[in-house]
């Protein structure tokens, strides 16, 4: 089944700190994704990216900002962390042959204090 | 923006029953529908999908989707407790995938 790798697991961050969450994926997928998640609801897309140097908008992209340096590795940026980011951040991949079927990471417990 | 919505929020049956959850969205031109379960603590894993109108049977689970209508729905026969977790449908469409907000099933024995 495929791998992603996200680090760290969890992170206690200061408001208006910088935070950097980081996910790694070993399947060759083309598209990864950030997703996060309030406590008992869903997921909602903050960014994703379908090539490598290339990043999109999600839906809920304001205050975060993501990188893809490579097919392998998507990170995730708060430059600038709040209070009302604090939630669990997935981290999930895919490819075009599969029908999406999204693979995730075992998420990054987030608390900004 | 592709908008998906669930129902109900919450749901508790018994052991045995037959357990249906809901999902609507609003681009008719979406591509791949899917359930996904999230078990308490876990990250979401896919469960099952569809892409044509009909339904689509895998073990006790069955999906049926109606393009037309806009909605698609999970049916779970003879639930159990193992099946407790939370419930959420996604919707494919290009490169974005759109989640709802999910069902909080729990199955009491």
């Amino acid at each position: 089944e495929a791998a992603v790798t996200q680090s760290p697991r969890s992170k206690v961050a200061v408001t208006g700190g910088k935070v950097t969450l980081s996910c790694h994926q070993t399947n060759n997928h083309d598209y990864m994704y950030w997703y996060r998640q309030d406590t008992g609801h869903g997921l909602r897309l903050i960014h994703y990216s379908y090539v490598a140097d290339s990043t999109e908008k999600g839906d809920i992209p304001d205050g975060y900002k993501a990188s893809r340096p490579s097919q392998e590795n998507f990170s995730l940026i708060l430059e600038l962390a709040s209070l009302s980011q604090t939630a669990v951040y997935f981290c999930a991949s895919t490819d075009r042959g599969s029908q999406n079927t999204l693979y995730f990471g075992a998420g990054t417990r987030l608390s900004v204090l | 923006q592709q908008n998906v919505q669930q129902s109900p929020e919450s749901l508790i049956v018994p052991e045995g029953a037959r357990t249906s959850l809901n999902c609507t969205f609003s681009d008719s031109a979406s591509q791949y529908f899917w359930w996904y379960r999230q078990h308490s603590g876990k990250a979401p894993k896919a469960l099952m999908s569809i892409f044509s109108n009909g339904e689509k049977e895998e073990g006790r689970f069955t999906i049926h989707l109606n393009k037309a209508s806009l909605h698609f729905s999970l049916h779970i026969r003879d639930s159990q407790p193992s099946d407790s977790a939370l419930y959420l449908c996604a919707v494919t469409g290009g490169y974005k995938v759109v989640f709802g907000s999910g069902t909080r099933l729990l199955v009491s024995p």
